[in-house]
């Protein structure tokens, strides 16, 4: 089965700084690469994802980078702003019911 | 407002217990999934559902099992409660086919004593 692997486990910005979280993906069928933010007390949200017929994409502060090759995607927040604090998890999957995540990163952001 | 809805926010039950989670969803969704969220170790997959009583086992199902008698309602249950099952558990739901965003509830924290 697919295992994603996250980096770091924990991320403390200056408020304004940007802020990088890696993961990798083992199983080369993967297709779907989403991104998750968690905040405290509450479910994940989905934040951005990505498919693997492109190499990047952005939404205003946030981007995703994928490398197929590398079987590697990143998450890339810009400016960062307090309410950016949260736990942030990758996944991947080749098919909509078999979502794997990462293990997660607590992002701080200080002011 | 896509919802959804977990039963109980926080739970405290006595191992040996017979526990039912419940997790509702109004997005008329096909695929449901229970998830076990513990520091360090992510989201991981308990069970899941694309259809009325239809079920398959995650990563990780022993000591679980799951309901689902309607579409927008999925149970997990834990037959006799112990200790090492204490964890936050979230549902979540998405569409049948093709990759598209799984909505999650709110979770609910189990402590087993």
């Amino acid at each position: 089965g697919e295992n994603v692997e996250q980096h770091p486990s924990t991320l403390s910005v200056q408020e304004g700084d940007s802020a990088v979280i890696k993961c990798t993906y083992s199983d080369s069928a993967s297709n779907y690469f989403p991104w998750y933010k968690q905040e405290l007390g509450k479910g994940p949200q989905l934040i951005i994802d990505i498919r693997s017929n492109v190499g990047e994409k952005k939404d205003q502060r946030i981007a995703v980078t994928l490398n197929k090759t590398a079987k590697h995607f990143s998450l890339h927040i810009t400016e960062t702003q307090p309410e950016d604090s949260a736990v942030y998890f990758c996944a991947a999957t080749k098919s909509a019911r078999q979502l794997t995540f990462g293990s997660g990163t607590q992002l701080t952001v200080l002011p | 407002d896509v919802k959804v809805t977990q039963s109980s926010r926080y739970l405290v039950k006595r191992t040996g217990e017979k526990v039912f989670l419940e997790c509702v969803q109004d997005m008329d969704h096909e695929n449901m999934f229970w998830y076990r969220q513990d520091p360090g170790l992510g989201l991981r997959l308990i069970y899941f559902s694309y259809d009325v009583k239809m079920k398959e086992k995650g990563d990780i199902p022993e000591g679980y099992s799951v309901s689902r008698e309607k579409k927008e309602r999925f149970s997990l249950i834990l037959e006799s409660a112990s200790t090492n099952q204490t964890s936050m558990y979230l549902c979540a739901s998405s569409y049948y086919t093709g990759n598209t965003e799984a909505f999650f509830g709110q979770g609910t924290r189990l402590t087993v004593v």
